[in-house]
């Protein structure tokens, strides 16, 4: 099945500044790329995805990238808020095509 | 309307007790998903619905029973449940199953005493 891995596992940054998580998957045959948030008592919200055609998404303040070749894909988030504290989930397809979770990161944002 | 509403919010059982959770979405959505959550851990997939049947199973105990009575309704019945069995339990729709974007619930706290 699909082996995902995602780091870092905590990111403390300040306001204003960028975070970028980093996702690594097993399967080559994965073409859907999503990024979930979640924040307390929530669940979790598709905030972007990519699909294997393109190598970068840009929606606003968040990006994705993607290197199918080395397999991961990356979430960028430009000029952060404290709103944007919250848990992050990428989630790449696995075994029967079901969205395979990674560990998440806890993204803190200081004001 | 791209909700998915979820109840309760909370829920506390004991060992003994039978209790159901539900799920409702207006989304046409013909994808619904359960899932289990445990604190500082990533979701993870009890059972999938797609078109009013139970495609996937995920060796998921018998004191959980899934039960999908129209295309907008999913219930979770809970039986003899065990205290590690306290957890969030989410649920998310989808146009169908595969590589679409899934839409979460709020979830359901459960204790179980």
């Amino acid at each position: 099945g699909e082996n995902v891995e995602q780091h870092p596992s905590t990111l403390s940054v300040q306001e204003g500044d960028s975070a970028v998580i980093k996702c690594t998957y097993s399967d080559s045959a994965s073409n859907y790329f999503p990024w979930y948030k979640q924040e307390l008592g929530k669940g979790p919200q598709l905030i972007i995805d990519i699909r294997s055609n393109v190598g970068e998404k840009k929606d606003q303040r968040i990006a994705v990238t993607l290197n199918k070749t080395a397999k991961h894909f990356s979430l960028h988030i430009t000029e952060t808020q404290p709103e944007d504290s919250a848990v992050y989930f990428c989630a790449p397809p696995g075994a029967g095509n079901m969205l395979t979770f990674g560990g998440g990161t806890r993204l803190m944002v200081k004001p | 309307d791209t909700e998915v509403t979820q109840t309760p919010k909370h829920l506390v059982m004991g060992m003994t007790n039978k209790k159901s959770l539900k799920c409702e979405q207006h989304m046409g959505h013909r994808a619904m998903y359960w899932y289990k959550q445990k604190a500082k851990k990533p979701p993870e997939l009890m059972f999938v619905y797609s078109y009013e049947k139970l495609s996937i199973n995920e060796s998921v105990p018998s004191r959980f029973s899934p039960e999908c009575p129209n295309s907008s309704l999913l219930n979770l019945h809970l039986h003899a449940l065990q205290p590690e069995d306290s957890a969030l339990y989410l649920c998310a729709s989808s146009p169908r199953t595969g590589a679409y974007e899934q839409y979460f619930g709020p979830g359901t706290r459960l204790t179980v005493t």
